[in-house]
């Protein structure tokens, strides 16, 4: 069974910083390319990264370039969000999805900047 | 980027009764790779997303035959053919054609 499930969020202060973790099981997460997507609260959703399987390569949204980063570490079927100058605006619960079908989606992992 | 519009944004439903959306984008969503990258997603409140269709007409595993995604190009359409209590909720539409990735604004379907 396929599952993702989302850490790491929590309260920030604007220019603070947050690492958000998304652990996979149920599949091999090296064989899948990845998406984190937000949702600010009563709104909808914003897609925000890709990472391929490899990790070679990477897209983020205007929103959040040169802020963000993602990563992924295959070997412990991990998907990571580094988010640092973070901004009021960045308030949102995170979810982690597999690929661009959307298939698998977490729990989702709240963020609050203020 | 790709624009997505869905009509309507809200759209009160009977049990029973057929009930439909319409997303639009602002460009072809047919990818050089012959795909076109076009999902339907269903959001109760309080969960994340249920993806329901994938590829304008694929409907994932478990999704009832009710739902029904069709269109090409740059107009696409979400059909339920009777509409019943658990379709509450939000759709949207998104693509994954060109980055980024965009989703329409949801439809809230309600009773």
């Amino acid at each position: 069974q396929v599952q993702l499930v989302e850490s790491g969020g929590g309260l920030v202060k604007p220019g603070g910083s947050l690492r958000l973790s998304c652990e996979a099981s149920g599949f091999a997460l090296k064989d899948y390319p990845m998406n984190w997507i937000r949702q600010a609260p009563g709104k909808g959703l914003e897609w925000i990264s890709y990472i391929s399987g490899s990790g070679g390569t990477t897209f983020y949204a205007d929103s959040v370039k040169g802020r963000f980063t993602i990563s992924r570490d295959n070997a412990k079927n991990s998907l990571f969000l580094q988010m640092d100058s973070l901004r009021v605006e960045d308030t949102a619960l995170y979810f982690c999805v597999r690929l661009r079908n959307f298939d698998s989606w977490g729990q989702g992992a709240l963020v609050t900047v203020s | 980027d790709i624009v997505m519009t869905q009509t309507p944004l809200s759209s009160p439903v009977t049990l029973g009764q057929p009930a439909s959306i319409v997303c639009r984008s602002s460009q072809s969503l047919e990818h050089s790779d012959g795909n076109t990258y076009l999902s339907w997603l269903h959001q109760r409140p309080g969960q994340p997303p249920r993806p329901l269709i994938y590829k304008i007409s694929n409907r994932f595993s478990g999704v009832p035959d009710r739902f029904r995604g069709s269109g090409a190009g740059t107009y696409f359409t979400l059909q339920i053919s009777r509409v019943e209590a658990e379709d509450v909720g939000v759709y949207y539409c998104a693509q994954a054609t060109q980055f980024p990735w965009t989703f329409g604004q949801g439809t809230k379907v309600e009773i």
